[in-house]
């Protein structure tokens, strides 16, 4: 099992609508959460950061966050055609704060 | 506030020769990340500085890896002698403090023949 599960995609998602995205780790002691928007050859560019449970949100981005259940995701409301790339999930590990990485999902607005 | 600059951009060498990437930090961050991705891959650690210590060197493949920081600024990541599986995108990334979230380059294409 791997630390960090992401579904591959890719998510197709109508513009104007909820892009949905997910994530599952395997470390139950995790306290530190944060996703990467990575446009195709760029480098990874934080988009949410979130710590506690509940939900985070920074304009049409919502961070959601259950450690029961060892979850997170993110919310994009009124998707845009910029919106398309591949989103990765990251979670800090407590004992030496190397980020795990999710093999990240690939995300696709149509017009 | 100028971003984490990595050089070069891309470097396609021979296997058996050497490479030697570049990154530098934003400034007045003293906490420096290596990160690689190979194709198909997740991100994988590398290696982490605080100024110019290394702190965590524990993803570091094998020994033909060599990562300094002197002088706790800029940093560099050589390969010798490069292999064929050290074909990649390496990423720097940095941070204020232990923990806050990472800001990374724009990466190294590595590809080795």
């Amino acid at each position: 099992q791997k630390e960090v599960e992401q579904n591959s995609g890719p998510l197709s998602v109508p513009e104007g609508a909820i892009a949905s995205l997910n994530c599952t780790y395997s470390d139950r002691v995790s306290q530190s959460f944060f996703w990467y928007r990575q446009y195709s050859g760029k480098s990874p560019e934080l988009i949410m950061s979130i710590y506690s449970n509940g939900d985070k949100e920074d304009g049409r981005f919502t961070a959601q966050l259950n450690k029961a259940s060892q979850y997170v995701s993110l919310l994009i409301r009124d998707s845009q055609p910029s919106d398309s790339a591949t989103y990765l999930c990251a979670v800090m590990r407590n004992s030496n704060y190397q980020l795990i990485w999710g093999a990240g999902t690939k995300l696709i607005i149509k017009p | 506030e100028a971003g984490v600059t990595q050089f070069p951009s891309h470097s396609v060498i021979e296997k058996g020769q050497t490479v030697t990437l570049r990154c530098d930090p934003i400034s007045g961050h003293d906490n420096l990340y290596w990160y690689r991705r190979v194709m198909g891959k997740e991100i994988k650690f590398l290696l982490h500085f605080v100024k110019e210590s290394k702190q965590d060197e524990s993803g570091m493949p094998n020994n033909r890896f060599l990562a300094e920081r002197t002088g706790g600024t800029y940093s560099t990541l050589k390969v010798q002698p490069a292999e064929l599986e050290d074909s990649g995108v390496y990423f720097c990334a940095s941070s204020p403090e232990v923990g806050s979230p990472l800001h990374f380059g724009n990466g190294t294409r590595l590809t080795v023949t």
